[in-house]
């Protein structure tokens, strides 16, 4: 295990549905982030959060909605979805800027799998 | 603007073969680079990084990878493939002198390595 936990690891949801991924990263890290990875397309950087605030967006829909209430919790909440929403969501985490050499990289959750009927 | 190229879409090498898997890189400050495995419906895990010093460096799983300024690459290789070495492979850079900055990844190539 990485260190970096999100649940649920399925979610099936309908259009009309409200849920919320989960993540929770337990190495001290102070950046967060939400990628979206796509059948057949490179990893979309969607969200990041560095030391709880939002620093950037990459105009992610509205229907998509991050929270960071602390530097080791990272949420995503998702209302009326669309069919071409469903995807692998992943987490990561990293220190921003890193110790040196030291604490470089990012770690990923194990992503949670997301089909929107 | 930082980006990262794997020209391969697929690489395909008999086990027991060496593999290599590319990546070019471009940033404008002095660059991390990182290799990253993902199995079928999993995360991505980290493999190896370069930060400075020797620029052949060692990760997991018997995988290294070779840092080249001058051609900007930081190619991924294996003295012997195995068959399960087979999964995606994500390059990723970013810029070592900035205060904060985001990883940029290729868009991935997968190894399939047959028996």
């Amino acid at each position: 295990e990485t260190g970096v936990t999100q649940t649920p690891r399925h979610l099936v949801m309908g259009m009309t549905n409200k849920k919320s991924l989960k993540c929770e990263q337990h190495l001290g890290h102070n950046a967060m982030y939400w990628y979206k990875q796509s059948a057949k397309k490179p990893l979309e950087l969607m969200f990041v959060y560095s030391l709880e605030e939002r620093v950037e967006n990459n105009s992610v829909p509205s229907r998509f909605s991050p929270e960071c209430p602390n530097s080791s919790h990272l949420f995503l909440h998702l209302h009326t979805l669309q069919p071409e929403d469903s995807a692998l969501y992943l987490c990561a985490s990293s220190q921003d800027p890193p110790t040196g050499d030291r604490n470089t990289e990012a770690f990923f959750g194990q992503g949670t799998r997301l089909t929107v009927v | 603007a930082q980006s990262v190229a794997q020209p391969e879409d697929q690489v395909n090498v008999a086990e027991g073969n060496p593999l290599t898997v590319k990546c070019t890189y471009s940033v404008s400050g002095n660059p991390y680079l990182f290799w990253y495995v993902q199995y079928p419906n999993r995360g991505l895990q980290f493999l190896l990084k370069y930060i400075t010093g020797d620029n052949l460096v060692k990760g997991s799983y018997g995988f290294e990878a070779e840092f080249n300024k001058s051609q900007t690459s930081f190619h991924l290789k294996k003295p012997s493939a195995l068959v399960s070495d087979s999964a995606l492979y994500f390059c990723a850079v970013r810029d070592a002198l900035s205060g904060y900055s985001t990883l940029t990844f290729g868009k991935g190539t997968m190894l399939l390595v047959s028996p």
